[in-house]
């Protein structure tokens, strides 16, 4: 079974900290790694990544991907407090039958920026 | 460009009862895909639509089905509705290309089974 692990489950940091969140992942037939930033409802899509080694960023998030050692981090600098949202990782993989995909979440990091 | 958009927002069942929520993807994107986020379990796959087809389904009882009509557009059911399926259902929508599969969420639909 495939398995997202995030952590820490929550943080609370003051503004212009510096956090880094993990994602582990154990997953078959691995496609990509995908970030999501969750406000209110609708998670929405920070990055994805696909090799190793190689860091995305924009602005004061960064992401890079581990795919030997099974991991991912997201690092958030100089921190806001409209930073402050829960933290998804997720993992996309693909399964049997004629190109079905999947995305598997982790429970998601919870980040309260405070002022 | 609008986004995915899911109707209801927000709705109150009893036990029993069944549901039917819908979701209008993103112009030109053929994949719907459906999740249950809640407090506990975070978000679990229920089920992918692509072109009408069901590509795959996540491990949910056959009290959850779902379908796809020809303008891409998705539902999904829950019938004989119990307490534990009191969630958030969120939808997404992609172009599913072989390279990339970049999900855009619609903002959910809140269920609560009293």
């Amino acid at each position: 079974e495939d398995k997202v692990v995030q952590s820490p489950l929550s943080l609370v940091v003051h503004e212009g900290d510096t956090v880094t969140l993990n994602c582990s992942y154990e997953v078959t037939n691995f496609r990509s790694l995908l970030w999501y930033k969750q406000e209110k409802k609708a998670p929405t899509f920070l990055f994805m990544l696909t090799s190793s080694g190689i860091e995305k960023k924009s602005g004061r998030l960064s992401s890079i991907l581990d795919k030997k050692e099974l991991f991912s981090i997201l690092n958030i600098t100089a921190t806001q407090t409209g930073d402050s949202a829960v933290y998804l990782c997720a993992v996309e993989a693909t399964y049997s039958g004629a190109g079905s995909y999947q995305l598997t979440f982790g429970k998601g990091t919870k980040l309260s920026v405070i002022p | 460009k609008a986004g995915v958009t899911q109707t209801p927002r927000y709705l109150i069942k009893t036990r029993g009862q069944q549901v039917t929520l819908s979701c209008s993807p993103i112009s030109g994107h053929r994949s719907v895909s459906w999740y249950q986020q809640t407090p506990g379990q975070g978000l679990q796959f229920l089920f992918e639509y692509f072109s009408e087809t069901q590509r795959n389904k996540g491990n949910f009882p056959g009290r959850f089905s779902g379908r796809q009509f020809s303008n891409s557009r998705s539902e999904m059911n829950v019938s004989t509705l119990e307490l534990g399926d009191s969630a958030l259902y969120l939808c997404a929508s992609s172009y599913r290309t072989a390279g990339a599969n970049v999900l855009t969420f619609g903002a959910g639909s809140r269920l609560t089974v009293l």
